[in-house]
């Protein structure tokens, strides 16, 4: 059974800290790796990994994959309290499949 | 960039009701569509996948009689909960993505919460 599992499960930092949230997986076929944030509503989309190696960024947010390992981290730099939200990992498991297998999540809180 | 709208935002209403939720794709064409439920503080669990001009895959434990899912085009579709019990309170969110072979990211709706009375 694919298995993607998140750390940690809640955080609790202050504004300007930076953070690494954490992601790791096991699937039988492996497409991609997804990074979401989910606030109040549905998910939005962050990042999209396919290769080990090669960071992704946007703003004060990372992601890097290592496919050798099977584990994927998200970066925020500089932390701001809008940061504040679930984040969501999820895999895709296999070429010609849209299907996900998402993670637990990481509840980040940013205090003032 | 893709935009998935979901529709209605909020449902409240009486036990014994069936409540119709449309999820479109709007500006791109999408042959699978998906179907989540999440329950406060947990992740979303897939229900179903819609595949446009066929019937849905539902996984494990979902009722296909109490979740009626229709896919009539591809950007177009909807899950219906028929005759609704408070038990079936959740938020309900739909995904898609471009006909690309699972090349392209998922995007989600908005998402529908139900409550029932």
């Amino acid at each position: 059974e694919d298995k993607v599992v998140q750390s940690p499960l809640s955080l609790v930092v202050h504004e300007g800290d930076t953070v690494t949230l954490n992601c790791s997986y096991e699937v039988t076929n492996f497409r991609s790796l997804l990074w979401y944030k989910q606030e109040k509503k549905a998910p939005t989309f962050l990042f999209m990994l396919t290769s080990s190696g090669i960071e992704k960024k946007s703003g004060r947010l990372s992601s890097i994959l290592d496919k050798k390992e099977l584990f994927s981290i998200l970066n925020i730099t500089a932390t701001q309290t809008g940061d504040s939200a679930v984040y969501l990992c999820a895999v895709v498991p296999g070429a010609g499949s849209y299907q996900l297998t998402f993670g637990k999540g990481t509840k980040l809180s940013v205090i003032p | 960039g893709a935009v998935v709208s979901q529709h209605p935002s909020r449902v409240i209403c009486k036990s014994g009701t069936s409540v119709k939720i449309e999820c479109r794709s709007l500006d791109f064409q999408a042959t699978t569509m998906f179907w989540y439920r999440q329950f406060p503080k947990q992740s979303l669990m897939l229900m179903a996948t819609s595949n446009e001009g066929s019937k849905a895959t539902y996984e494990q434990g979902v009722e296909k009689d109490k979740f009626l899912i229709n896919h009539a085009s591809l950007t177009l579709s909807t899950l219906t909960v028929t005759s609704a019990h408070p038990e079936d309170s959740s938020f309900y969110i739909c995904s898609a993505s471009e006909n690309t072979g699972g090349g392209q990211p998922q995007h989600f709706g908005d998402g529908t919460r139900l409550s029932i009375l």
